[in-house]
């Protein structure tokens, strides 16, 4: 079964820094999707980025990327310019041929103004 | 596009009663459905997968007979949560497929805080 560890339970930034989320994944699969998801305050989930494993080139979108490492097994996230609004919690999802997602248990991310 | 409701987001049942929340893909058809239970400061366990018009699989050590799925229609899926107890209070999200293969993407309700007294 495929798992995914998120190991900083807590993480903070300086409003207009950058913070890297730290994601790993254990599978033996080769063609499979990873995402980040947001889950802020309202606990709306809300989809951040995503990640074709076929796929060499990071994703990015506006102030998010990510760093995909496949042969490590990792997917860090990457959050330029932080802003207040980009405080939640994140959340690294593993989709494969089980097709269902496998989340992470999700790091907290504080924006100190 | 792509926005996904539930209904009702909050309510309270007293010990014993049943309660339904509802799933509904707003402007896409959703061909699976996921259920999704929440604990405080947790991460979400996946419940069950729903195809429209079949049962519902149920992931290890879900009660099928407390947490009944229906996927009735293409637009819509049910959770009735059967002889409700204080343990079953929780926040409950559902998302959706279009199952576009190339997205595997899921969109999710806003999610649904059960409390039960």
């Amino acid at each position: 079964a495929q798992t995914v560890t998120q190991s900083q339970p807590e993480m903070s930034v300086q409003e207009a820094e950058t913070v890297t989320l730290s994601c790993t994944y254990d599978t033996s699969e080769s063609d499979y999707y990873l995402f980040w998801y947001k889950q802020p305050p309202s606990r709306q989930m809300i989809l951040v980025i995503r990640q074709e494993a076929y796929k060499q080139q990071n994703a990015t979108e506006n102030r998010f990327s990510v760093n995909f490492q496949k042969a490590a097994k990792s997917f860090s996230l990457k959050i330029s310019d932080s802003q207040l609004g980009d405080a939640a919690m994140y959340f690294c999802a593993f989709w494969g041929g089980s097709e269902k997602l496998v989340f992470g248990k999700g790091t907290k991310l504080t924006v100190n103004p | 596009g792509a926005v996904v409701s539930q209904h009702p987001s909050w309510v309270i049942c007293k010990s014993g009663t049943s309660v339904k929340i509802e799933c509904r893909s707003l402007d896409f058809q959703a061909t699976t459905m996921f259920w999704y239970r929440q604990f405080p400061k947790q991460s979400l366990m996946l419940m069950a997968t729903s195809n429209e018009g079949s049962k519902a699989t149920y992931e290890q050590g879900v009660e099928k007979d407390k947490f009944l799925i229906n996927h009735a229609s293409l637009t819509l899926s049910t959770l009735t949560v059967t002889s409700a107890h204080p343990e079953d209070s929780s926040f409950y999200i559902c998302s959706a497929s279009s199952g576009r293969a190339y997205t595997r993407e899921q969109y999710f309700g806003p999610g649904t805080r059960l409390t039960v007294t």
